[in-house]
């Protein structure tokens, strides 16, 4: 089992609706977690982390996290061509993150 | 505001040359500093960490290494490449604000694509 997996997609969403991307992890006592957007031949940026239980919110971005159920996931509302990228999920432990290998979303005009 | 600088872009090396890839970080002191590797429609590898000068570790055993000769810059070094070693090589850096914490995020550089040939 990995540490953390990811659907690798590729995720097929309509422009203009909510594109739903999920991340679960293995170890209980993980912390912190979070979400980096990666376009085709970029390096990946940081859209959001959380810490706790519950969901947060950033413009059309929402992270929700279940350490009960160990998943985290992130909403993306009004979905735009220009949000289609590999999504990156990364749990932290100590000095480093464990990475999930990258769900591809693809918004379909 | 800080800024991390990768070099070159992207780099062209026939097996059994020698690599050196630089990464710089403006604007932080004392960061924590990371190597990755993506090969082609795959994730992350992290190759090595440092925490700092001249603290370097290992992740994977390879035919590569990492030095971090000062503070703020990172070097990724090969003596001999393997046609394995083509991927995309990603820096990156964290603030050293708990050096216990999980909680500090990772920023990236723009990476350098090496390809072995």
């Amino acid at each position: 089992q990995k540490e953390v997996e990811q659907n690798s997609g590729p995720l097929s969403v309509p422009e203009g609706a909510i594109a739903s991307l999920n991340c679960t992890y293995s170890d209980r006592g993980s912390q912190s977690f979070f979400w980096y957007r990666q376009y085709s031949g970029k390096s990946p940026e940081l859209i959001m982390f959380i810490y706790s239980n519950g969901d947060k919110e950033d413009g059309r971005f929402t992270a929700q996290l279940n350490k009960a159920s160990q998943y985290v996931s992130l909403l993306i509302r009004d979905s735009q061509p220009s949000d289609s990228a590999t999504y990156l999920c990364a749990v932290g432990r100590n000095y480093q993150l464990i990475w999930g290998a990258g769900t591809k979303l693809i918004i379909k005009p | 505001s800080q800024t991390i600088h990768q070099w070159p872009a992207t780099l062209v090396q026939p097996v059994g040359s020698p690599l050196s890839l630089e990464c710089t970080v403006e604007g932080t002191s004392n960061p924590n500093l990371y190597w990755y590797r993506q090969a082609a429609g795959r994730g992350l590898q992290l190759l090595f960490y440092s925490v700092g000068i001249g603290q370097i570790s290992s992740e994977v055993p390879q035919n590569l290494s990492a030095s971090r000769p000062q503070d703020r810059q990172f070097i990724l070094s090969s003596k001999k490449l393997l046609l394995s070693d083509s991927g995309f090589y990603l820096c990156a850096w964290s603030d050293i604000l708990n050096p216990e914490s999980s909680y500090n995020e990772q920023f990236f550089g723009p990476g350098t694509r090496l390809t072995v040939l």
